[in-house]
């Protein structure tokens, strides 16, 4: 059964601050994986998504790598701002009988000013 | 921008009760999807609509039905409410079915209380 894992669950960091999220998951049968944000009260908007032929991808300050053959991801932000302060969510999407995408339960991130 | 509109956006509800969660997307997408999130278990799948005319169970569908009314709309029903669906509901679409390689998009989510 496919399982996705964030750690830390919480992450409190300084302004400016470079940081990275972990994302693992224990099938490497995926399609692809995306990460999103949520904030408080909201819904989830997606930040990357990386195809499981793809190591990595890049939107401004964040970069999101792929690496499947080791159950892994990670989500990098450079220069942390006051803004980023959120809810990171990983998901990977498969295909097993049916379509499925299996979330991780987020890691909390508080950038402090 | 609409993206995806889902109402109502609070509704507490008595035991026993029902009630219809709707949903529209105006970005032409075929596929729609309901999902609940729960604290410490991440969002879990219930039910979702590959293209207009299909729908199929996702993880968690007791207690719930569906209808893709036509490609805009999919809405969610609670036909005898319980505690236990007391959530947090998104609804979400994409281009095409997950895995497909597309990005989803989800609305605002709606706060359902059940007492």
């Amino acid at each position: 059964k496919q399982e996705v894992t964030q750690i830390p669950a919480a992450l409190s960091v300084p302004e400016g601050e470079n940081l990275v999220l972990n994302c693992s998951f224990t099938d490497s049968a995926i399609y692809n994986l995306q990460w999103f944000r949520q904030d408080p009260g909201k819904g989830l908007t997606s930040l990357l998504l990386i195809q499981s032929s793809q190591r990595e991808q890049t939107s401004g300050r964040l970069n999101a790598s792929l690496d499947k053959s080791s159950g892994r991801s990670t989500l990098y932000i450079a220069a942390s701002q006051p803004g980023d302060s959120a809810t990171y969510l990983c998901a990977v999407f498969l295909y097993t009988g049916g379509f499925k995408t299996i979330f991780g339960a987020g890691t909390r991130l508080f950038v402090k000013a | 921008n609409a993206g995806v509109t889902q109402t109502p956006k609070f509704q507490v509800l008595k035991t026993g009760q029902s009630m219809t969660l709707q949903c529209a997307q105006d970005m032409n997408h075929n596929s729609m999807y309901w999902y609940r999130q729960d604290p410490g278990m991440g969002l879990r799948l219930i039910y979702y609509s590959a293209s207009e005319g299909t729908t199929d169970k996702g993880e968690v569908p007791n207690g719930y039905n569906v209808s893709r009314l036509n490609k805009r709309e999919f809405s969610l029903r609670l036909e005898s409410a319980a505690p236990s669906q007391t959530s947090v509901y998104f609804c979400a679409s994409s281009v095409n079915p997950q895995g497909a390689g597309n990005t989803i998009y989800f609305g605002e989510g709606s706060w359902l209380t059940v007492v």
